[in-house]
C-alpha cells in the first residue's frame, strides 16, 4: 500500500520570504498523481498544484512550485514571496493511475501547518 | 457553479443516535467518497463509489454505511454513532477520467457525545 509522509507538523515563515515543505511518498507503481493541498481556517480543501510522475518537468503554478525527485520518491513545495493568506495546513496527497478496485483514493500526509510572520 | 454540497456542516449528538450527513454534486461525476480528517493522520478514506449501486470500503469503513442510488448523491449513514467517530469529514467527487483533480465539499464536523 501506498503511503505519504510529512515530517515537518508545522512550519513558519517571514512574510515575503520563501518556505519549503517536505513530503516523501513510497510506491511501487511507476505512473502516478502528487498533488499539494491547502486548508486554510475556513477547513476548505484547495487545489494548490500538481504533478504527473511521467512527466520530468516540476509543476508550477504562480508562486508556488514543486521539486519532483522521481527515484527519491520526494516531492516539496515552494512557496515563494509568502503572503499571510498562505497561512494554512497543507497537505501532500499521492493518487494511483491503476483502474482497479479502491486504487482511485487519494493517500495524505499527516499535514503540515504553515504560519506566516508579518 | 461546480460543486459538492455537504450537510449539515455542524452537527453535536449522542453516542448511538444515527444521523446521516448528505453528500450532493452536481457535476455528473461517477466517482465519489468520504474521508475522515483526524489530528496528526491527515485524511483517510471511509468508503467510495465508483457509480451508481457500486460501493465499496476504504481503509477506515468499521461503523459507517453509504449508499449511492442516484449518480449525484452519496450520503453518509452512521447507524450507531460513538465517539471515536468524532472528526472532520469531507465527501469528493471526481469524473471518471483519471486526469481530472477531486472536487471536495466543505466539510462536516461532527461531535459524538
Amino acid at each position: 500500500a501506498q503511503t505519504v509522509t510529512q515530517s515537518q507538523p508545522e512550519m513558519s515563515v517571514q512574510e515575503a520570504e520563501t518556505v519549503t515543505l517536505s513530503c516523501t511518498y513510497d510506491t511501487s507503481e511507476s505512473d502516478y498523481y502528487l498533488f499539494w493541498y491547502k486548508q486554510p481556517p475556513s477547513r476548505q480543501m484547495i487545489l494548490v498544484i500538481r504533478q504527473e510522475a511521467y512527466k520530468q518537468q516540476n509543476a508550477t503554478e504562480n508562486r508556488f512550485s514543486v521539486n519532483f525527485q522521481k527515484a527519491a520518491k520526494s516531492f516539496s513545495l515552494k512557496i515563494s514571496d509568502s503572503q499571510l493568506g498562505d497561512a494554512a495546513m497543507y497537505f501532500c496527497a499521492y493518487r494511483s493511475l491503476l483502474i482497479i478496485q479502491g486504487a482511485q483514493k487519494l493517500v495524505f500526509g499527516q499535514g503540515t501547518r504553515l504560519t506566516i510572520n508579518p | 457553479e461546480a460543486q459538492v454540497t455537504q450537510n449539515p456542516r455542524y452537527l453535536i449528538t449522542v453516542t448511538g443516535k444515527k444521523l446521516t450527513v448528505t453528500c450532493s454534486q452536481n457535476m455528473n461525476h461517477e466517482y465519489m467518497s468520504w474521508y475522515r480528517q483526524d489530528p496528526g493522520l491527515g485524511l483517510r478514506q471511509i468508503y467510495y463509489s465508483m457509480n451508481v449501486e457500486v460501493t465499496d470500503k476504504g481503509d477506515v469503513p468499521e461503523g459507517y454505511k453509504v449508499s449511492r442510488k442516484e449518480k449525484r448523491n452519496f450520503p453518509l449513514i452512521l447507524e450507531s454513532p460513538s465517539p471515536n467517530q468524532t472528526s472532520l469529514y469531507f465527501c469528493a467527487s471526481r469524473d471518471r477520467d483519471s486526469n481530472q483533480p477531486q472536487h471536495f465539499g466543505d466539510g462536516t464536523r461532527l461531535s459524538i457525545l
